[in-house]
Parts: C-alpha cells; structure tokens; sequence
C-alpha cells in the first residue's frame, strides 16, 4: 500500500489564492520531499524536509512536517496558473532502503 | 552538471511484443537507479530499482525485468508485452540515502 496519502485529490482555485495540499504516511521517516508533476512530464523536486526539521519554505512554497502525527503539508501561496499541475509527497524511511515511496498525488487546477 | 535521458517518449507495441526502454544518466557516477509505472491520474509505482551494476531489485512480480549493463544505464525489458503493461513509465536517479530523485521525461507506453 502507499507509504503516503495525499489529501485533496485534487483542489480547484483562483489565481492569487493559496493552495494547501495534506500528506499523511505510515512509518517513520529519513526525510519527506515534494514533487510536481506537469501532465505527461517526468515529476520535478521541489522540497525536501528532514525527519529533524519542522518548517521549510522555497519561494512561494512553505513545507511542514508533524513527525507526531505522520504528517506534511505543502502550501502554495498567491497562486498562479502556470502552479496547476500533479502534486506528490514521497517518504524516504530506513525501513524502504534506497527507495521513495510515493502518495497517490494532488491535481491542483489555479484558474485565471 | 548531471542528465537523464529517457526514450523513446512514446510507444506504441503489439501485444505479445517485446519491449526495451533505455535511461542513461550522465554528470554522476554510481547512481542508484529506479524505474516507476504510473497509471493514468495515478501515483507512482516503482517496478524495480539498482544500487550498482547488475545489482537489480525488483518490487512487484510482474511481466517486466530490469537490467543494469553499465553504471549509468538502466533498461526496461519484457519478452511479450501484456495489456496492462500499458502505463507511463519513468526513470529516475539519486546519488544516494536521503537524497532527492532527478526524474525521466517518461515513456507513455500503449499495448494495443
């Protein structure tokens, strides 16, 4: 099953506005990271979250992590149309190896 | 600077077909290396991954195998290709534990 959830599956909003998108996972983790994905593109890295780190931010993009609650989130802050695209959330956990585990991913859709 | 190289982009194959996907990566050596299948509006799967030449790990049972002739390369293979082989298929690399992946431009493979 996957290590990580992504909640919404897919979120609708207006350029300017802010998109929040939830990652729960399973085990305990090395690191968190985020990807984008453009429809039929390879996925793209945006962010990476240690298991020891609790805020991150990169440009317009703000990462959290609750180790307590096995959770992450990624917002995106004043929106804009070219952020519409798949968001993922992938665990790197002692527990998989070498390998990410990734969540099922959030379509965001930034309207003009 | 590191690249991935992935093709070809797309495929159409027969069923019973056989099939060879190349990634190579260039700017890095002993990269471990993976390759996903992602379903339509799906997340990720990883089908196998390689931590060194001829080392191959393989995460699900399935029609396909891995190979890894050099350091930087990573083939896909199957001897008679299946409708449900049908997928996006990506390749990826990380230089190593908690690091992050550098994704393919993906294969979108049609078994017809």
């Amino acid at each position: 099953s996957q290590q990580g959830e992504e909640d919404p599956q897919a979120l609708s909003i207006q350029e300017g506005e802010n998109a929040t998108m939830n990652c729960s996972y399973k085990t305990s983790i090395n690191n968190l990271q985020w990807y984008r994905q453009n429809s039929g593109r390879g996925l793209v890295h945006l962010i990476l979250i240690r298991s020891n780190e609790r805020e991150k931010h990169s440009g317009r993009l703000r990462v959290t992590l609750d180790t307590s609650k096995k959770s992450s989130s990624l917002l995106i802050t004043a929106s804009r149309a070219a952020d519409t695209a798949s968001y993922f959330c992938a665990t790197d956990a002692w527990e998989y190896g070498n390998k990410l585990v990734f969540g099922a991913g959030t379509i965001l859709r930034v309207k003009s | 600077s590191q690249t991935i190289h992935q093709w070809p982009a797309t495929l159409v194959q027969p069923v019973g077909s056989p099939l060879s996907l190349e990634c190579t990566v260039e700017g890095t050596s002993n990269p471990n290396l993976y390759w996903y299948r992602q379903a339509a509006g799906r997340g990720l799967q990883l089908l196998f991954y390689s931590v060194g030449i001829g080392q191959i790990s393989s995460e699900v049972p399935q029609n396909l195998s891995a190979s890894r002739p050099q350091d930087r390369q990573f083939i896909l293979s199957s001897k008679k290709l299946l409708l449900s082989d049908s997928g996006f298929y990506l390749c990826a690399w990380k230089s190593g534990a908690n690091e992050k992946l550098f994704f393919g431009s993906g294969t979108q493979l049609s078994v017809l």
